[in-house]
């Protein structure tokens, strides 16, 4: 157990409909890191939060956004969506510096 | 720009078999390294690291050696099981981590 939490597991929805991943990070962890993972793109790093503030953003397109609220948990919404955005979404926490991330077990969106 | 190349998959052994499964980094400075595993099914998980030259990470009946003249952290296992079966990723981190694509690793019993 990573002691990362996201949420839901499973999604599925139509394209042009809005949805919203929620991660909980592990205890103590400041940072938190969205990525996205298809077959044919690998992992994609999308966007890091640290303590409430973005803090590097990677290929995120803009009908993605996320925020980090004060109690430390991250959303991920993703709008307008297509039938490329089907993919896992992986959300990880980490302490300062080099310190290793810490995934959850992902959301599997499926968009018909 | 930092970037990490690690040899494609699929890689398909059979059981007991060595492997390794070869990255090499470029980075300006002298990153931390890791080694991610992603097992079916879940996310990643980190299988170990290294943080300065010639340091000799292991985890598992895993290991990688931190090589800084070649900058290169080949992961090697002496004896693989199908329960190792997975994708594994190289990262360094030197003000962010970046993950290698991936090499998904098959052991047939």
């Amino acid at each position: 157990d990573s002691g990362v939490t996201q949420t839901p597991k499973h999604l599925i929805t139509a394209t042009g409909q809005r949805v919203t991943l929620r991660c909980s990070p592990r205890s103590g962890d400041l940072s938190v890191y969205w990525y996205q993972q298809s077959l044919d793109q690998g992992l994609q790093f999308l966007i890091q939060y640290y303590n409430g503030e973005e803090r590097a953003k990677g290929n995120i397109l803009e009908r993605f956004s996320a925020q980090q609220f004060p109690d430390l948990h991250s959303e991920l919404n993703l709008s307008s969506l297509e039938l490329g955005d089907s993919a896992l979404y992986f959300c990880a926490s980490s302490g300062q510096g080099s310190q290793p991330q810490h995934f959850g077990d992902g959301t599997r969106l499926s968009i018909l | 720009g930092d970037s990490v190349t690690q040899m494609e998959g699929p890689v398909t052994l059979s059981e007991e078999a060595f492997l390794t499964i070869n990255c090499t980094y470029t980075a300006t400075g002298y990153p931390s390294l890791f080694w991610y595993v992603q097992y079916p099914g879940e996310g990643l998980q980190l299988l170990l690291k290294a943080t300065k030259a010639d340091d000799k990470g292991s985890n598992k009946g895993f290991e990688a050696t931190y090589r800084k003249e070649t900058t290169s952290f080949h992961l090697e296992k002496g004896s693989v099981q199908v329960s190792d079966s997975a994708v594994y990723f190289c990262a360094p981190w030197v003000d962010k981590i970046i993950f290698g694509k991936g090499t998904r690793l098959h052991i047939l019993p």
